[in-house]
């Protein structure tokens, strides 16, 4: 298995241009996670899917951000406008059920906002 | 507020000796505890799960502890080599079923020299 893949595996972007970041999750796997990491903040939870239906965005940090996952082997988390405190690594995780499984992370995607 | 503190922040060790890190948290109602190891660069990867009647878990050289009464954990590192040099990342579920049960420590980064 090819495990969690994610895309791109860095981006480098203008302040106010919208960055687009793809994850296509273990193939079985009925959820998915977002995340964010940070030095000063650590990884933060932002968005959890359970069988492609969003079920707590409560982290998606504001309206810039956004996420969807139209089937099963795909999901993106868009940023618009992007900002420069946006800069972070973005992880997506998957699992088999909701939670109580163990995460497979992606290697994820370094995101620079300039 | 449910939270997770991870110590020290960081620490340097030898090859070939031992160490300790340490996990205090708030967390409650509580579901699980996980230690994960992530490498620089990579996302992180699970080490060992405890649920609560679990008192210590091991994997290889990596031994998990758990008091939950005390809500303290510890990971065990026997006999350091260079590669177990990365961060070690402390994260509690809380029993809800919710994906934001999951409360992550800030993460305790080792080095290992030679």
């Amino acid at each position: 298995d090819a495990g969690v893949i994610q895309s791109p595996r860095h981006e480098v972007t203008e302040m106010g241009q919208e960055v687009t970041l793809r994850c296509k999750p273990i193939s079985g796997h009925n959820s998915l996670f977002w995340y964010r990491q940070t030095m000063m903040r650590g990884l933060e939870l932002l968005i959890y899917f359970n069988n492609n239906v969003p079920i707590d965005d409560s982290g998606m940090p504001e309206d810039r951000f956004s996420a969807k996952m139209p089937n099963a082997s795909f999901s993106t988390l868009k940023i618009q406008p992007s900002e420069p405190r946006d800069s972070a690594v973005y992880f997506c995780a998957s699992t088999p059920t909701g939670g109580s499984y163990e995460q497979y992370f992606g290697p994820g995607t370094r995101l620079t906002v300039t | 507020k449910n939270q997770v503190e991870q110590s020290p922040q960081s620490l340097i060790i030898l090859e070939g000796k031992n160490c300790t890190l340490q996990c205090n948290y708030t967390v409650s109602p509580f579901s699980n505890l996980r230690w994960y190891k992530q490498d620089t660069g990579r996302g992180p990867v699970s080490l060992t799960i405890m649920t609560f009647s679990e008192n210590t878990k091991s994997n290889g050289r990596y031994t998990a502890t758990l008091d939950a009464d005390t809500k303290q954990s510890s990971l065990h590192i026997t006999a350091s080599q260079l590669s177990d040099s990365a961060s070690y990342i402390c994260v509690v579920r809380g029993a809800n079923q919710a994906g934001t049960a999951l409360i992550f420590g800030k993460g305790t980064t080792l080095s290992v020299s030679s």
